[in-house]
């Protein structure tokens, strides 16, 4: 079974607004991580936060992650046409050496 | 180019048949990870391995075997194919375990079972 899992399963919104995208997981973590899928393409590693860390930024992305809950959120603020996409988050789960992925969100940019 | 190289990208096979899918890893990357993506189970992880020895193991059936090289590049196996194995498969690479790097992912094989 999927550890993580994303919400909303999909998300429209208008270009230049902020995109909000959650993940859970549910046991304890190394590190959690975001990436991007284009339509039937291979993901795109975006951001790696560790278990220890609290927010990252990396441009206009803002990654946070409360362990007490089991969740990280993703942001993508002033969004673009391009930013159209799959995310998904993935964690290493304690004493795993694999990546588990969620089912994803689906957010499309509307120009 | 992500720098995983990923071939055939598109496969067309008949139910019983076997076929390989082939990764080459980033330049530097010692571990191999495969990863099966359909509709319906999202991004299943089979398999992964690091400089030539398999490290852990996930949802990969019987059917499905792999190996990596000493060259670093891996092949996944999968026989007696069935209509349900349809799916995009993805190798992806990271320099070494997963807890400090991200992977870099192919653009993967989309295999169909007809």
């Amino acid at each position: 079974s999927q550890q993580g899992e994303e919400d909303p399963q999909a998300l429209s919104i208008q270009e230049g607004e902020n995109a909000t995208m959650n993940c859970s997981y549910k046991t304890s973590i190394n590190n959690l991580q975001w990436y991007r899928q284009n339509s039937g393409r291979g993901l795109v590693h975006l951001i790696l936060i560790r278990s220890n860390e609290r927010e990252k930024h990396s441009g206009r992305l803002r990654v946070t992650l409360d362990t007490s809950k089991k969740s990280s959120s993703l942001l993508i603020t002033a969004s673009r046409a391009a930013d159209t996409a799959s995310y998904f988050c993935a964690n290493v789960i304690q004493g795993a050496q694999k990546l588990v992925f969620g089912q994803g969100t689906r957010l499309t940019i509307n120009p | 180019d992500s720098g995983v190289t990923q071939t055939p990208k598109h496969l067309i096979t008949a139910t019983g048949q076997r076929v390989t899918l082939r990764c080459s890893p980033r330049s530097g990357d010692l571990s191999v990870y495969w990863y099966q993506q359909s509709l319906d189970q999202g991004l299943q992880f089979l398999i992964q391995y690091y400089n030539g020895e398999e490290r852990a193991k996930g949802n990969i059936l019987e059917r499905f075997s792999a190996q990596q090289f000493p060259d670093l590049h891996s092949e996944l196996n999968l026989s007696s194919l069935e209509l349900g194995d349809s799916a995009l498969y993805f190798c992806a690479s990271s320099p070494q375990g997963v807890l400090v790097y991200g992977y870099t992912f192919g653009s993967g094989t989309r295999l169909t079972v007809v």
